[in-house]
């Protein structure tokens, strides 16, 4: 029973264009929500956050917005870049997850952003 | 710099034998965690601490175990290798305390034949 999904396990866009990357989630008890990104042979790195008491978080070209009556949020990249080719991972935690704020990660969605 | 090394960063071993994957962290973090990346299934919890002398069992922990004797260090041992847990493996670490990102190391790709 996957908590966070990513349904869409790859996506193509244009150079220059926006890429949106979707990610569900079911439990209720979620309220922090993070963006990982990951290049070949590299472990994940960290991307961008958002509280459940936001329902949008910009960092230059990244914004995630986050809907939570839907529990649902998606990263915009804007524009995309060739190097922003890479897999993405949702993530999630919340109270209940331990004092370590323990990661729950969807299944990942490898974006390729076409020159 | 800190960073967070793993070794080795490849492996194969047989069906049988016991493997230990080392971790190590020079953030100084008190929370460390090991993940496996398999496809489909994303980045899933094997074990993880939260300081010196304290481990705990994550989502898919059998056939695993960790011991944390300092902290920098969690070193992870697979039993009795499966084929099962052909994967690729990744530490990671935080800082105490609520929303504080993990770092993540390389990863360890892993076979067992």
């Amino acid at each position: 029973d996957q908590q966070v999904k990513q349904n869409s396990p790859s996506l193509s866009v244009q150079e220059g264009r926006i890429s949106i990357l979707n990610c569900d989630y079911t439990n209720s008890m979620f309220d922090y929500f993070l963006w990982y990104k990951k290049y070949p042979a590299e472990g994940p790195t960290f991307l961008i956050s958002i509280s459940s008491i936001k329902d949008k978080n910009e960092d230059g070209r990244f914004t995630v917005f986050l809907n939570k009556s839907a529990k649902h949020l998606s990263l915009h990249i804007v524009p995309s870049q060739p190097g922003d080719s890479a897999v993405y991972f949702c993530a999630a935690t919340g109270t209940g997850t331990g004092s370590a704020r323990q990661l729950t990660f969807g299944s990942g969605t490898q974006l390729t952003v076409l020159p | 710099d800190a960073e967070i090394t793993q070794s080795p960063r490849h492996k194969i071993t047989e069906t049988g034998r016991q493997v230990t994957l080392a971790c190590h962290q020079t953030w100084n973090h008190n929370n460390m965690f090991w993940y496996r990346q398999d496809l489909g299934h994303g980045l899933r919890l094997i074990h993880y601490s939260y300081g010196v002398q304290d481990t705990n069992k994550g989502e898919v922990s059998d056939g695993y175990s960790v011991s944390r004797s300092n902290t920098e260090d969690l070193p992870l041992t697979l039993e009795s290798a499966a084929s099962s847990q052909t994967s690729v493996y990744f530490c990671a670490s935080s800082e105490q305390g609520a929303y504080n990102e993990q770092f993540f190391g390389p990863g360890t790709r892993l076979t067992v034949l």
